[in-house]
């Protein structure tokens, strides 16, 4: 069946870095886009970017920019998120989602929606000194 | 960036129909999608597009929109769909925002 299957949990101290991974089976995996959307104890979900791993091309949210980085392995199907220079702040749980691009034509113009419809279980990366 | 806005708290009676909302300005260029997350699991998408469920969604959610307000509607609402629920569209910049979250309780 179609999943994505995320590394265990990590603890880290602060200043380091830490890399996820998130490897995909049940579909091809070049096909469909890879986000990361992490979420802190008790708090909504935030979304830190997205990978095309056919290309590589990636997009960072701008709070994360310079300190996050999302790679890919297209021979093991598998995606990598790495955040540098951590801080207690960043405790929180990390997920992968597969995400998609689609269009409904309207009268004049084309309405867009992106959605993630294939989630891993989530990575906990805990940051304390 | 663009922002999206929900209610942080709604309430419904068992099997009576709630309507939660998303606004933003990236939602009259874009459709929205809905999560629904249940403490100590991933989100699980419920509706994307103009009004699309994927499969094993039940048939009582559904999804509208006008202007810069996305809704998602649980008509006739069950215990087990006591959960959050988060509104997510792209801007123009092709970055994905998400709403604050909605909790649902029924009562």
């Amino acid at each position: 069946q179609v999943q994505l299957v995320q590394s265990g949990a990590e603890v880290k101290k602060p200043g380091a870095s830490v890399k996820v991974s998130c490897k995909a089976s049940g579909y091809t995996f070049t096909s469909y886009d890879i986000n990361w959307v992490r979420q802190a104890t008790g708090q909504g979900l935030e979304w830190m970017g997205w990978m095309n791993p056919n290309s590589g091309n990636t997009g960072y949210a701008q709070k994360f920019q310079g300190r996050v980085t999302m790679t890919r392995n297209t021979s093991i199907s598998t995606a990598y998120m790495e955040l540098s220079s951590l801080r207690s702040e960043d405790t929180a749980v990390y997920y992968c989602a597969r995400g998609s691009l689609g269009a409904v034509a309207g009268t004049l113009i084309y309405y867009y929606y992106y959605y993630m419809d294939v989630w891993g279980k989530g990575t906990t990366v805990t940051v304390s000194s | 960036s663009s922002e999206l806005t929900q209610d942080p708290a709604v309430s419904v009676a068992l099997g009576q129909t709630v309507r939660i909302t998303c606004q933003g300005d990236s939602l009259r260029s874009y459709y929205a999608s809905w999560y629904q997350q249940k403490p100590g699991q991933a989100p699980v998408l419920v509706i994307y597009g103009k009004n699309n469920r994927p499969s094993g969604i039940p048939d009582r959610f559904s999804g509208s929109s006008s202007g810069n307000t996305a809704s998602l509607t649980i008509t006739g609402a069950q215990a087990e769909d006591e959960a959050d629920y988060y509104c997510n569209s792209r801007d123009s910049s092709g970055n994905q925002v998400f709403g604050g979250g909605t909790k649902l309780t029924v009562l």
